[in-house]
C-alpha cells in the first residue's frame, strides 16, 4: 500500500509563493499522485494531480520529480483562502485497492497577512 | 449538475437511536467512497464503492455501521444502534475510475451528533 509524507505544518506570507512537499517513495508505475486541499469547514477539493509531468491548472502547479518519489505543489502567490490543509495522495485508478482515495494528515498551510 | 448531495446536513439523535445519512453521487461517477472526520483521527475512509459494489469496507469501525448503494444514484450510510463516540463529520464523494477525468468531488458533509 503506497503512502506519502508530508510536512504536519507550514507558514507563508500573503502573497508569496508556497512550495508544499510530499514525499512517495514506494510509488508505483501506475499511481497517479494527487493532491487535495480542505478549507476550514468544508470538504476536501481537489486541487491538482499527475503521473509524471509537470502539471499546472488555475489553482497550482504541480512539480513532480524524476524518479517520481517526490512531489512539490506550488501555489504561486498565498492568499488568505488559501489557508487550508493540503493533501498528497497516490491513486491508481486501474485497480480496484489502487483507486480508493485513503487521506494522511496532510499540511496545514497558514497564511500570514 | 449540482455536484454530491448529502442529508441531512446536521443530525442531532439520542444514544442508542438509528441513524441514516444519504448521499447522491454526481451522474455519470462509478466510484463512491464515505469518509468519517473527527479531530482525533482526521478523515478516515470508511467504504468505497465501485460499479455500485462494496469494495472495501475495512474502514467501517464496527457492526454497527451499515452501508449499502442499491443504484448508481444513491447511497446511505446507517448506524445502529448510535454512540456518542460517532459523533463527526460524515463525507460522501464520487468520482469515476479508470482514467478519466478522475478527481473526486465531496458533498457538504453530515454533521452528527449523538448525545
Amino acid at each position: 500500500d503506497a503512502k506519502t509524507t508530508q510536512p504536519n505544518s507550514m507558514e507563508s506570507n500573503e502573497e508569496e509563493p508556497v512550495h508544499l512537499p510530499c514525499n512517495h517513495s514506494t510509488i508505483s508505475g501506475t499511481d497517479y499522485i494527487h493532491w487535495y486541499r480542505q478549507l476550514p469547514s468544508q470538504g476536501p477539493e481537489y486541487v491538482i494531480h499527475g503521473l509524471t509531468s509537470n502539471v499546472n491548472n488555475r489553482m497550482a502547479s504541480l512539480a513532480i520529480a524524476e524518479d517520481r518519489k517526490s512531489s512539490t505543489l506550488i501555489l504561486h502567490r498565498a492568499t488568505l483562502r488559501d489557508a487550508a490543509v493540503y493533501y498528497c495522495i497516490l491513486r491508481d485508478y486501474y485497480n480496484n485497492a489502487g483507486n480508493m482515495l485513503t487521506f494522511g494528515g496532510g499540511t496545514r498551510l497558514m497564511v500570514k497577512p | 449538475d449540482a455536484g454530491v448531495i448529502q442529508s441531512p446536513r446536521h443530525e442531532v439523535t439520542e444514544m442508542g437511536q438509528e441513524v441514516t445519512l444519504r448521499c447522491k453521487p454526481i451522474s455519470g461517477h462509478n466510484s463512491l467512497f464515505w469518509y468519517r472526520q473527527t479531530m482525533m483521527r482526521g478523515l478516515e475512509l470508511l467504504i468505497y464503492f465501485n460499479n455500485n459494489v462494496p469494495i472495501d469496507d475495512s474502514g467501517m469501525p464496527e457492526d454497527r455501521f451499515s452501508a449499502k448503494m442499491p443504484n448508481a444514484s444513491f447511497s446511505t450510510l446507517k448506524i445502529q444502534p448510535s454512540e456518542p463516540r460517532d459523533s463527526a463529520v460524515y463525507f460522501c464523494a464520487s468520482s469515476l475510475m479508470a482514467g478519466k477525468g478522475t478527481e473526486a468531488f465531496f458533498g457538504q458533509g453530515t454533521r452528527l451528533t449523538v448525545v
